[in-house]
């Protein structure tokens, strides 16, 4: 089975805060992807990645940017984090060709 | 930008009972995916469908598509409560790459 999974369940950090967030992979899938998720706002997609150490911005990248050095893992950074960016932060990866993502479980930040 | 939009927003029904949600699009699609989410968990694919392909099943679920009225519906028969979740239809970002954007779900409550 696929398993993507992300640092951690919940997270609490202060306003202007470094923030990492990590996503790792075990299927070897080229294509890794980061969205955030909001009551109301569905699924926005923040960077993606095809290859390392190659990014793309999503539909909302500002305030985000992203870091890919090994194929299986994906890295998002909010270099200074603020209260808008608390959210339901999810991570996906998929086969280069292949449509279908699969996900990791979330990470829930609370920014105070 | 939103390409994907479900309807209805919410639906509740009895264990046993069919439920039927919908999606529209915007622009031609190559394919239509629908994932499903459980209370604050990652999203898992449940199903493709090709533009060139009308109707397809899996299990429970079957999917269509009109590609001339540029939607989609997804139907569950004889619910469980273990569908209850939320349900997302998505399709490609633009015709180059497999990045999705996503509608902003049904949230489904199958009661017994």
């Amino acid at each position: 089975d696929v398993k993507v999974t992300q640092s951690s369940r919940y997270l609490v950090k202060r306003t202007g805060e470094k923030v990492f967030l990590e996503c790792v992979q075990d299927m070897d899938h080229e294509n890794m992807f980061w969205y955030r998720q909001d009551p109301g706002l569905g699924l926005r997609l923040i960077y993606f990645s095809y290859d390392v150490k190659m990014k793309e911005k999503g539909d909302i990248p500002e305030g985000y940017s992203v870091s890919r050095e090994k194929k299986e893992r994906f890295s998002l950074i909010l270099e200074s984090a603020s209260t808008n960016q608390t959210s339901m932060y999810l991570c996906a990866s998929s086969p280069r060709n292949l449509y279908e993502q699969y996900f990791g479980p979330g990470t829930r930040l609370t920014v105070t | 930008s939103q390409q994907g939009e479900e309807d209805p927003q919410a639906l509740s029904i009895q264990e046993g009972e069919n439920a039927t949600m919908n999606c529209s699009y915007k622009t031609s699609i190559n394919n239509l995916q629908w994932y499903r989410q459980n209370s604050g968990r990652g999203l898992v694919h449940l199903i493709l469908i090709r533009s060139n392909e009308r109707e397809k099943h899996s299990g429970r679920l079957r999917v269509t598509l009109d590609t001339s009225k540029k939607s989609s519906s997804l139907l569950i028969t004889a619910s469980r409560a273990a569908d209850t979740a939320s349900y997302f239809c998505a399709t490609l970002r633009n015709q180059a790459g497999t990045a999705l954007i996503f509608g902003k779900g049904t949230t489904l409550s199958v009661s017994s």
